[in-house]
């Protein structure tokens, strides 16, 4: 059974910080990862997804990172801003089909 | 491209009543289509998998009688909460994996529906 987890599952910082958010997961026979946004009371919103066979993405100040075979991910964000406060979520593919998601991370960027 | 819709965003019902709730894919087929379930303040936890055409998919622990998944073309499908109670509040959040993508198992997300049952 595939487990992710996600630390820290809280994280306050100052406006202009640059941070690293990270999520690990058991069974390294992954397909991708993705990692989420979600917003209160909102759906999710895809911020990046990186196949098996990359070690990382890049979109505007985000950047993930992949390893394999260590089981772990991590979301970079930098310079950041209060708009970034959100729950920020990774999950991997299990069973072939459903996603499995950490517990995310709910960060807190104050101005 | 690859946008997802729920509807109703919100619904309040009495305890007893039914409530479905639809999942479209406004831009894409989606043979496959996730129904999940969020608590306050912890992760979405898969409920079933839906697949056109077919009987959905429940996870352990989900009563199918309870809630009814109809996957009635490529890019619907519904779930319908029977005889809801106070318990069944949740936000219930769908996903599409586009027919191209499957090899991938890409899913784009809908926005949510926030149930909550009196």
């Amino acid at each position: 059974k595939q487990e992710v987890t996600q630390i820290p599952a809280a994280l306050s910082v100052p406006e202009g910080e640059n941070l690293v958010l990270n999520c690990s997961f058991t069974d390294s026979a992954i397909y991708n990862l993705q990692w989420f946004r979600q917003d209160p009371g909102k759906g999710l919103t895809s911020l990046l997804l990186i196949q098996s066979s990359q070690r990382e993405q890049t979109s505007g100040r985000l950047n993930a990172s992949l390893d394999k075979s260590s089981g772990r991910s991590t979301l970079y964000i930098a310079a950041s801003q209060p708009g970034d406060s959100a729950t920020y979520l990774c999950a991997v593919p299990w069973g072939g089909n459903m996603l499995t998601f950490g517990g995310g991370t709910r960060l807190m960027v104050k101005p | 491209g690859a946008v997802v819709s729920q509807h109703p965003s919100r619904v309040i019902c009495k305890s007893g009543t039914s409530v479905k709730i639809e999942c479209r894919s406004l831009d894409f087929q989606a043979t496959t289509m996730f129904w999940y379930r969020q608590f306050p303040k912890q992760s979405l936890m898969l409920m079933a998998t839906s697949n056109e055409g077919s009987k959905a998919t429940y996870e352990q622990g989900v009563e199918k009688d309870k809630f009814l998944i109809n996957h009635a073309s490529l890019t619907l499908s519904t779930l319908t909460v029977t005889s809801a109670h106070p318990e069944d509040s949740s936000f219930y959040i769908c996903s599409a994996r586009m027919v191209a993508a499957a090899l991938y198992n890409e899913q784009f997300f809908g926005p949510g529906t926030r149930l909550t049952v009196l």
